[in-house]
């Protein structure tokens, strides 16, 4: 059974940085690429960056363009979220999710783990 | 950016009753590069469906997928108990994919 574990998350001041990691288990991790989507607590859904199964290829959105950086490392079955320069509206859930394919790019999502808690606040 | 515009935003229905849910994009999608997630209350999202029709694995047959280019359609053609949720589209032909506000399905 595909099982995503979420770490990392917690209160940071704005400007400061926090890396998310995810652990994953019950399916071929490098087989598939993998994202980060977000969730502000009570709202919707926003995609934040993507990974290929070999790190050749990466997405991001604007919002979080040159401050996060996604990796991975396939021998650990890990997921990464570098996140610098934090700030207030970055604060949310922050979900590790299993796109449907190995290239990041057109995918749907086909396993969530439960989610790390980020909140930004002086 | 293509904009995904779900309605209604709350859905307050009975058991039993059929559920029609909509999604508009502000361009068209392609391929139908649309998936639905239903989400409940302190729950990751589970994906529905995608490629706009096609069901996941051990979604019930109660649940239908439909439309193309710039409008689709999620239908639960009755509503059980455990349904009573929060439902999001995804559209993933063009970056970054992006989802719709949410429509609520409620117990009336």
């Amino acid at each position: 059974e595909l099982q995503l574990v979420e770490s990392g998350g917690g209160l940071v001041q704005p400007g400061r940085s926090l890396r998310l990691s995810c652990g994953a288990s019950g399916f071929t991790f490098d087989d598939y690429a993998m994202h980060w989507v977000r969730q502000v607590p009570g709202k919707g859904l926003e995609w934040v960056s993507g990974i290929s199964w070999n790190s050749g290829s990466l997405g991001y959105v604007d919002s979080v363009k040159g401050r996060f950086t996604i990796s991975r490392d396939n021998a650990k079955n890990s997921l990464y979220l570098q996140m610098n320069s934090l700030r207030v509206e970055d604060t949310a859930l922050y979900y590790c999710v299993r796109g449907d394919s190995s290239g990041w790019y057109r995918n749907w999502f086909d396993g969530w783990g439960q989610g790390t808690l980020v909140t930004v606040s002086s | 950016e293509i904009v995904l515009t779900q309605s209604p935003g709350t859905l307050s229905l009975s058991p039993g009753a059929r559920a029609t849910l909509s999604c508009r994009a502000s361009q068209s999608v392609d391929s139908s590069f649309l998936a639905w997630y239903q989400q409940k209350p302190g729950q990751a999202p589970r994906l529905l469906f995608y490629g706009a029709s096609s069901r996941a694995t051990g979604i019930p047959d109660r649940f239908s997928g439909s439309g193309s280019g710039t409008d689709f359609t999620l239908i639960i053609s009755r509503l059980e108990p455990e349904d009573f949720a929060m439902y999001y589209c995804q559209q993933y032909g063009s970056s970054p994919g992006t989802f719709g506000q949410g429509t609520k399905v409620e117990i009336k």
